[in-house]
């Protein structure tokens, strides 16, 4: 059975860091890529970043890019999210999610974790 | 960035009875290897979303078949044969054929 296991989230000031960990079991982790995916408040899914099954590969979306990194421990099957100069406007669930098998297919979200509250505020 | 438009943003059915939502993109969603790569995801009240459909029209193990994907292009549609109590929440269209990845905004189907 697929488990993604998320820790990680909480309280944080504007400007401040985070760190949020998915750890994956009942699958090959490295034939898979991994994405991040947020929802914030009462709103819809907006995908955050992904990473391919080796970790050579990563995508951003502009509303993150140069703010956040992900990144993965092979060893460990952990995927991480680490954020830095957060913003309000980056409170939201952070779901993480398995793509394809392929390690570089990205075009679905297979499996989810059940995700974690980020809250930025003052 | 490809916009995933869908309708209606709320959709009130009666139990038994079928459920229809539209997804439309902004673009054509057919990548250069001819696959249209168009997902589904279901999110029940609480819960995280779960995938029902990929390809267009591919349904998931575990997943009933009184739902049903189709379409092609820029515009798809999700069905519903008939609505049982279970359905009540919201369902997301997604492309994965173009970066960024983009959902459209959510249709929130519950019972009348």
């Amino acid at each position: 059975e697929v488990q993604l296991v998320q820790s990680g989230g909480g309280l944080v000031r504007p400007g401040g860091s985070l760190r949020l960990s998915c750890a994956a079991s009942g699958f090959t982790f490295s034939d898979y890529a991994m994405s991040w995916v947020r929802q914030a408040p009462g709103k819809g899914l907006e995908w955050v970043s992904s990473i391919s099954g080796t970790g050579g590969s990563t995508y951003y979306a502009d509303s993150v890019k140069g703010r956040f990194t992900i990144s993965r421990d092979m060893s460990k099957h952990t995927l991480f999210l680490q954020m830095n100069s957060l913003r309000a406007g980056d409170t939201a669930v952070y779901y993480c999610a398995s793509q394809c098998s392929g390690g570089t297919c990205y075009s679905t979200f297979e499996h989810w974790g059940r995700g974690t509250l980020v809250t930025v505020s003052s | 960035d490809v916009v995933m438009t869908q309708s209606p943003l709320s959709l009130p059915v009666t139990l038994g009875q079928p459920a229809s939502i539209s997804c439309r993109s902004s673009q054509s969603l057919v990548y250069s290897d001819g696959t249209t790569y168009l997902s589904w995801f279901q999110q029940r009240p609480g819960q995280s979303p779960r995938r029902l459909i990929y390809k267009v029209s591919n349904r998931d193990s575990g997943v009933p078949d009184r739902f049903s994907g189709s379409g092609s292009g820029t515009d798809f549609t999700l069905k519903i044969s008939r609505v049982e109590a279970e359905d009540v929440g919201f369902y997301y269209c997604m492309q994965g054929t173009q970066w960024p990845l983009t959902f459209g905004g959510g249709t929130k189907v519950e019972i009348k």
